[in-house]
């Protein structure tokens, strides 16, 4: 079966740096997306890697590994506004989007 | 804002209610998807429609009835639901059905209550 693993809640301190990790074990490999949510919002993209190695975007960071079907979404200089559940997405062989359950993120200040 | 709205926002229905859930967007895309959100759960594909075609279903009970009139209205036409069908209901959509690689914009879903 196909499988995303992402930690289920995170809690870290305003100002720190928090790694979400997400594994997957899929039937094919099409590129991996993280996808920010707040609570009663709609998901909004973060990023998206199709090779390995890391994409920065601002205090956002992606690195992928393929051969290790591993994934983290790194957060620099945490704000509160970071507070959101992180939703980790692959696109399988089929072209199907396989989607984890989310890690809920706890900032406190 | 991501151009992509839902109506309405919070809804309770009781089991032998008929009711739609409506969703357009505003981003000129040419695929949209319905999505269900449990807690705890993974995001769950419904239905989802291609130039207002509908390429897939995956193995969703006929009480959820899904119509696609144009490219940017979308609706989900509900009846006889179960209390297990409470959740948050998402659309989103996309430039092209490219093969899942393509991002998706969400609506901030509808939260669905069935007593």
């Amino acid at each position: 079966g196909q499988n995303i693993d992402q930690p289920t809640e995170m809690t870290a301190t305003e100002g720190a740096i928090v790694q979400i990790n997400c594994t997957y074990q899929t039937s094919g490999f099409n590129g991996l997306f993280w996808y920010q949510q707040h609570a009663g919002e709609a998901p909004t993209f973060l990023s998206y890697n199709v090779l390995d190695g890391l994409e920065e975007k601002g205090r956002f960071s992606s690195f992928l590994s393929r051969s290790k079907g591993y994934s983290y979404l790194l957060l620099k200089e945490l704000q509160m506004k970071d507070s959101a559940s992180y939703l980790c997405a692959v696109t399988d062989s089929n072209y199907q989007l396989i989607w984890g359950a989310g890690t809920k993120l706890i900032i406190k200040p | 804002e991501t151009g992509v709205t839902q109506t309405p926002r919070h809804l309770v229905m009781g089991m032998t209610n008929k009711k739609s859930l409506k969703c357009e967007q505003h981003l000129g895309h040419n695929a949209m998807y319905w999505y269900k959100q449990s807690a705890k759960k993974p995001l769950e594909l419904m239905f989802v429609y291609n130039f207002k075609e509908q390429t897939e279903n995956n193995s969703v009970p006929s009480r959820f009835s899904p119509e696609c009139p144009n490219s940017s209205h979308l609706f989900l036409h509900l009846h006889t639901l179960q209390p297990e069908d409470s959740a948050l209901y998402l659309c989103a959509s996309s430039q092209e059905l490219a093969g899942g690689t393509d991002t998706q914009y969400f609506g901030p879903g509808t939260r669905l209550t069935v007593l």
